[in-house]
């Protein structure tokens, strides 16, 4: 069946702007990682969803990063006011179950602030 | 606070040797353990999944064991081909998210 999907691949967006990354689960799953890889600071992660909980924050690096799923599915990062240090591949991940089961990853986002 | 250590960073073998790459975590409390490949400029590919009950799992030329007493996973590839050249990382969880390694490099040379 089809894996977790990302868009877009690349975004260049300038110093300031607003981002927002989407990320489509593999259908049935229940829980959905944001993660981030940047050159400096390997992989880490960012917010995690399970089914209806409150999601865990605890990764999120600062009050400008904030995520969303609607319908238990399709989850939106959004970057507000972006800065240079927030270049990165951002990769979103998808489990039937948190904790048992493999976690599977999409491609990813590059994205480059200018 | 947990932390996972990946050692040597970076490997180079010839073609048909076996390969050996380790995974060291602080924290013995965690669910499982899972090893990934990663190609340049893409995403993260599972290639096993060790649960804490477990000691060893196998899927082809691959083999990883885990020691949670120890703190220790060691990922095996026999055989190794030029196609296995990518970053190999390990990756342990409580509770859902994931704590990678930093990886280990590795290039198998024809």
């Amino acid at each position: 069946g089809a894996g977790v999907s990302q868009s877009p691949s690349n975004k260049v967006t300038e110093k300031g702007k607003d981002v927002e990354l989407r990320c489509d689960p593999i259908s049935g799953h229940t829980a959905l990682y944001w993660y981030r890889q940047s050159l400096g600071q390997g992989l880490e992660f960012l917010i995690y969803f399970q089914g209806n909980s409150a999601p865990d924050k605890s990764g999120l690096p600062s009050d400008r990063f904030s995520a969303e799923r609607t319908g238990g599915s399709v989850s939106t990062l959004t970057i507000q006011r972006t800065q240079q240090e927030d270049s990165a591949v951002y990769l979103c991940a998808s489990s039937p179950d948190p904790g048992l089961y493999e976690q599977y990853f999409g491609p990813g986002t590059r994205l480059t602030v200018t | 606070k947990q932390e996972v250590t990946q050692i040597p960073a970076a490997l180079s073998v010839p073609e048909g040797e076996n390969l050996v790459l380790n995974c060291s975590f602080t924290d013995s409390a965690i669910y499982n353990l899972q090893w990934f490949r990663q190609d340049p400029g893409k995403g993260l590919t599972s290639l096993l999944l060790i649960q804490s009950s477990q000691r060893e799992q196998t899927s082809g030329r691959l083999n990883a064991s885990l020691d949670k007493s120890s703190g220790r996973s060691t990922l095996y590839i026999a055989a190794s081909q030029p196609g296995d050249s990518a970053t190999y990382l390990c990756a342990v969880t409580r509770g859902g998210k994931l704590q990678f390694g930093a990886g280990t490099q590795v290039v198998v040379t024809p």
